[in-house]
């Protein structure tokens, strides 16, 4: 267990929706990160926060959003969403700096159908 | 530009033999990290070992071990003695201050290890 929650496991949902995926990184953690996975693009990194405030972006779609509340907990949010968008979203957090090791979630796999 | 390829999609052996998965990293930072997970069927990514760009010594813990070559610009990962449960898919992932330390995944290794 790597001390990383996120909820929830699995979701369902249908094309044009939208969700929210939620994560709570390690206690003390100050970092937090989101990666998609998925079977055409792999392991892919979206966006990180740290300490609240938008540290570093990636490959993240205009339809994405996230956010890191003052408790650390951060929130990705995904919406109009289209059958591509299935994948599986892990939430990742580390302790400081983006140099420190990164510990990874279990994942929430979305289904768009 | 930056780049981790792991060549070898699936690797299937027998219980107790040894197993390598490669790595090939490609950056133009002269500091980075590189990293080792773990992605067993049940999906979540462990973390297995890092290592920074200065330190070039082989690791080892129990049945695992890594050769990093800055040479050949490769960090190889070794499992003697395999088991069943080291069945899984392990990625290869490049972190360098050029990217802001993201994780750059390789595409992944698959390994079947048959009883």
């Amino acid at each position: 267990d790597s001390g990383v929650t996120q909820t929830p496991k699995h979701l369902i949902t249908a094309t044009g929706q939208r969700v929210t995926l939620r994560c709570s990184p390690r206690s003390g953690d100050l970092s937090v990160y989101w990666y998609q996975q998925s079977l055409d693009q792999g392991l892919q990194f979206l966006i990180q926060y740290y300490n609240g405030e938008e540290r570093a972006k990636g490959n993240i779609l205009e339809r994405f959003s996230a956010q890191q509340f003052p408790d650390l907990h951060s929130e990705l949010n995904l919406s109009s969403l289209e059958l591509g968008d299935s994948a599986l979203y892990f939430c990742a957090s580390s302790a400081r700096t983006s140099t420190d090791t990164q510990y990874f979630g279990p994942g929430t796999r979305l289904t768009v159908l | 530009a930056q780049k981790v390829t792991q060549a070898q999609t699936e690797i299937s052996v027998v219980e107790k033999e040894d197993v390598t998965l490669d790595c090939v990293y490609e950056t133009r930072d002269t500091t980075y990290y590189l990293f080792w997970y773990k992605q067993p069927p049940s999906g979540e990514l462990v973390f297995l070992i890092r290592r920074n760009s200065f330190d070039e010594q082989n690791e080892i813990s129990g049945r695992y071990s890594w050769n990093f070559q800055k040479s050949t610009s490769s960090f190889n990962f070794t499992i003697t003695a395999s088991q069943v449960v080291d069945s899984a898919v392990y990625f290869c992932a490049l972190s360098e201050l050029d990217s802001s330390y993201k994780l750059i995944f390789g595409s992944g290794t698959r390994l079947l290890v048959r009883p």
